[in-house]
């Protein structure tokens, strides 16, 4: 079946702009994750959807930061006043189950800001 | 808190020798762990886990782990390594009392030499 598909794969936007980032989980997987990764680093947890629960937005770096998940699938990360720290990869992710499944990234969506 | 550790950002080794990509851990409770690789110019894939049981886990590619309880590590290992092999390796952790968020960690790259 498809995998975790996310767009735009890049995104060039300027200092200031707003941007959505888009992730379309696997087909039935109940839990989505944000992460961040910029050049040289780990991967920085941003968000986590489970279900019809809150979501844990622990890892938001700003309120210029948000996320929604709508109808249990497709989940939007919106950067609000793009800043030039704000580039790197963001990458999507998602499980099926239990929190002991592992999860299944998508290809990331670059994001430059000039 | 929950938190992963690879103390070493860099690993070389001839192809053939054996290898070891370190990860320690820190977590409250019960551990998940994970070991995900990210070849170049695509997106993170799972290779195995640790969830309860045999203290040795074997996943894809003949990559295993050996989960050591009191010395809080999950180091990757492979009798014989290939060039492919070559690729940034990510330990995760998750604890079973933290509603299923992740931590990784900041990555080893590999690199195997012919």
């Amino acid at each position: 079946g498809a995998g975790v598909s996310q767009s735009p794969s890049n995104k060039v936007t300027e200092k200031g702009k707003d941007v959505e980032l888009r992730c379309d989980p696997i087909s039935g997987h109940t839990a989505l994750y944000w992460y961040r990764q910029s050049l040289g680093q780990g991967l920085e947890f941003l968000i986590y959807f489970q279900g019809n629960s809150a979501p844990d937005k622990s890892g938001l770096p700003s309120d210029r930061f948000s996320a929604e998940r709508t109808g249990g699938s497709v989940s939007t990360l919106t950067i609000q006043r793009t800043q030039q720290e704000d580039s790197a990869v963001y990458l999507c992710a998602s499980t099926y189950g239990g929190i002991s499944n592992e999860q299944f990234f998508g290809p990331g969506t670059r994001l430059t800001v000039l | 808190a929950q938190s992963v550790a690879q103390p070493e950002d860099q690993v070389n080794v001839a192809e053939g020798n054996p290898l070891t990509v370190k990860c320690t851990y820190s977590v409250s409770g019960n551990p998940y762990l994970f070991w995900y690789v990210q070849y170049p110019n695509r997106g993170l894939q799972f290779l195995l886990k640790y969830i309860t049981g045999d203290n040795l886990v074997k996943g894809s590619y003949g990559f295993e782990a050996e989960f050591n309880k009191s010395q809080t590590s999950f180091h990757l290992k492979k009798p014989s390594a290939l060039v492919s092999d070559s690729a940034l390796y990510f330990c995760a952790v998750r604890d079973h009392t933290n509603a299923g968020k992740s931590t990784f960690g900041d990555g080893t790259t590999l690199t195997v030499k012919p």
